[in-house]
């Protein structure tokens, strides 16, 4: 049974970094056929991609959100990160992580998703 | 880099009815790239259809996807009640992933 979690703090100040964890299980990250992105949806608003991450260290990022953002994993723990600077009360979103299917590139599997606050 | 539009915004329709979701690439993609997601409150995204005319597994087959190059639609042949979500297309290029806005599925 394939799950992700996300973990992370539910509110943080603003120009702190946000670090968030998604933990996954049912797969492996050396799985050469799957990756994990991250995605985000501000309250009301539509989906908008992060960031994503494949077993072969492969990363690749939202050209809007690029310096802010740095993703990596620890297969050992199945575990994906992803640090996101300077964060703003624009930033205010549920963070969701989402499995990557090959050769499709579908999002064939989500965690529930992390509401995360920023505000002073 | 590739900007999906979603169309129209919101949709008003009653259960039994035919639904017909657009969207439109801002450049001509490939359609094994092109997913469509149904969303539902305080829920994840659930994948309806890859490849832009594909079932995911488990997907009624009153779910369909067509199109090409820059237009895909996706058609709800007869809606039932639990049909009644947002819709998001979702394209794959470039080490980049898109998202169209949405649209909005509402009982009329």
């Amino acid at each position: 049974q394939v799950t992700l979690k996300e973990s992370g703090p539910v509110l943080v100040k603003p120009t702190e970094t946000l670090t968030l964890t998604c933990t996954v299980s049912g797969f492996s990250l050396s799985n050469a056929r799957v990756g994990v992105s991250w995605i985000r949806q501000p309250p009301g608003k539509a989906l908008e991609w992060l960031a994503h991450i494949f077993s072969n260290d492969e990363k690749s990022y939202s050209t809007s959100l690029k310096s802010r953002l740095t993703i990596s994993k620890d297969t050992s723990k199945s575990q994906v990160v992803l640090t996101m600077t300077n964060m703003d009360p624009v930033d205010t979103a549920t963070y969701y992580c989402a499995r990557i299917s090959l050769p499709v590139g579908d999002f064939d599997y989500w965690g529930q998703g992390t509401l995360v606050t920023v505000s002073s | 880099e590739i900007v999906l539009t979603q169309s129209p915004g919101t949709l008003s329709l009653s259960p039994g009815e035919r639904a017909t979701l657009s969207c439109r690439a801002s450049q001509s993609v490939s359609s094994s790239n092109l997913v469509w997601y149904q969303q539902k409150p305080g829920q994840a995204p659930n994948v309806l259809i890859h490849s832009a005319s594909t079932r995911a597994t488990g997907i009624p087959d009153r779910f369909s996807g067509s199109g090409s190059g820059t237009d895909f639609t996706l058609t709800i042949s007869r809606l039932e009640p639990e049909d009644f979500a947002v819709y998001y297309c979702q394209h794959y290029g470039g080490s980049a992933y898109t998202f169209g806005q949405g649209t909005k599925l509402e009982i009329k």
